[in-house]
């Protein structure tokens, strides 16, 4: 079974700009969640999605936003990016629930100049 | 404050066992987890315990639960330079929406 795919895995924009990241969960799970990685902050929770709806939110401005196909794919999308947005993207799925295992997918690494 | 706290560096010679400690502060932990990530790559799932055991083990990796003192641990047996890596902790708990919470991660580095 394949794991988690999220593309692209590198990225490099200016301020100003959005960017999209997308995530193929693993084949049957349902649930995806994205986190944020940085060296200062550590792992932080963006969202999670099940069923097309967002169904827990992190602590983070509108700008990130997200969604979730109907094959369990899942999008996110961050507007006016800002140069603290530099950062390691990383999507994880799991069956049902957050609570449950979760698999990661290697991430996408955004820069921001 | 966190709810999930690692030490952030371990150093240790080719062949000794690592322990890495993690502490958690939420007795409703239900799932404890640690994850592997090498540089420039996700989280790779290394193992979880649930919180009814004291102990598992899985080939060079074992790992210690003392629910009294929230206390979680992950033991290496014969470090090899391949398992230099940051490894987390993560805990989880059934119900609600609750989202699992990690730790900072310690960075392991394993010398010849």
């Amino acid at each position: 079974k394949a794991g988690v795919t999220q593309t692209p895995r590198y990225l490099i924009k200016t301020r100003g700009q959005q960017v999209t990241l997308s995530c193929s969960p693993i084949s049957g799970h349902r649930s995806v969640s994205w986190y944020q990685q940085t060296p200062g902050q550590g792992l932080q929770f963006l969202f999670e999605y099940f069923s097309e709806t967002q169904r827990n939110k992190g602590n983070f401005p509108g700008r990130f936003s997200g969604r979730q196909f109907s094959n369990s794919r899942s999008e996110m999308n961050v507007s006016t990016l800002e140069l603290g947005d530099s950062a390691l993207y990383l999507c994880a799925s799991s069956l049902y629930q957050p609570q449950e295992t979760q698999y990661f997918g290697p991430g996408t690494r955004l820069l921001v100049l | 404050g966190e709810d999930v706290e690692q030490s952030l560096f371990l150093s240790v010679r080719e062949g000794d066992s690592s322990v890495i400690n993690c502490t958690y502060t939420d007795s409703s932990s239900t799932y404890l987890y640690w994850y592997k990530q090498e540089p420039g790559a996700g989280l790779q799932l290394l193992t979880y315990i649930f919180s009814n055991m004291d102990m598992k083990q899985d080939q060079r990796l074992t790992v210690l639960l003392n629910k009294k003192d929230k206390h979680l641990s992950l033991r290496i047996a014969d470090t090899q330079t391949g398992d230099s890596a940051i490894y987390f902790c993560a805990e989880s708990r059934t119900g609600g929406s609750y989202i699992p919470t990690f730790g900072r991660g310690t960075s392991l580095i394993v010398h010849p």
